[in-house]
């Protein structure tokens, strides 16, 4: 099955600073890649995703791209705010066969005023 | 407004009592999924229905079972709770199968077993 790893699990950055949290999934059938936020107390809810016909995708500050011969994709955010204080996890799912989302283990990205 | 909404949001049991965890959603979703989520662990899947009746082993069914009686609830049970099942459990739903579509979770339950 699919194996999906995020690295760093821990990330301090700087106010208006960027942040880079990054994830390597093993299934090379893997063809949506989507990213959840969850702040502390709540739910996951997303933020973004990217699917494999396209390399990068942006959405305001956030941004994500895709290496599918590397099979690794990043998540960006320039011009942190505290509000991006927050569990950020990465998945990747197939539409073929049973699609599950496989999640990541999770980043705890810290923004310092 | 979209919801995804579990029954308890903080369960207390005993070892070896059979505990049921429900969830409902409203948006005619047809799949829906239960994810554990530990620290350090992420979110791992337990179990996963695309219809109403149909159930499929996620990547940690062990200890677990689910049912699906009808489209918009699913349950989560445990048929005798141990320590190690202890742990934030989590239900999700989303669209139509073979279409990759966002998924929606629910609050949470905090399950803590004694």
């Amino acid at each position: 099955g699919e194996n999906v790893e995020q690295h760093p699990s821990t990330l301090s950055v700087q106010e208006g600073d960027s942040a880079v949290i990054k994830c390597t999934y093993s299934d090379s059938a893997s063809n949506y890649f989507p990213w959840y936020k969850q702040e502390l107390g709540k739910r996951p809810q997303l933020i973004i995703d990217i699917r494999s016909n396209v390399g990068e995708k942006k959405d305001q500050r956030i941004a994500v791209t895709l290496n599918k011969t590397a099979k690794h994709f990043s998540l960006h955010i320039t011009e942190t705010q505290p509000e991006d204080s927050a569990v950020y996890f990465c998945a990747a799912s197939s539409t073929f066969g049973n699609e599950k989302l496989t999640f990541g283990t999770g980043t705890r990205l810290t923004i310092i005023p | 407004d979209v919801k995804v909404t579990q029954s308890s949001r903080y369960l207390v049991k005993r070892t070896g009592e059979k505990v049921f965890l429900e969830c409902v959603q409203d948006m005619d979703h047809e799949n829906m999924f239960w994810y554990r989520q530990d620290p350090g662990l992420g979110l791992r899947l337990i179990y996963f229905s695309y219809d109403v009746k149909m159930k499929e082993k996620g990547d940690i069914p062990e200890g677990y079972s689910v049912s699906r009686e009808k489209k918009e609830r699913f349950s989560l049970i445990l048929e005798s709770a141990s320590t190690n099942q202890t742990s934030m459990y989590l239900c999700a739903s989303d669209g139509q199968p073979r279409s990759n579509t966002e998924a929606f979770f629910g609050q949470g339950t905090r399950l803590t077993v004694v």
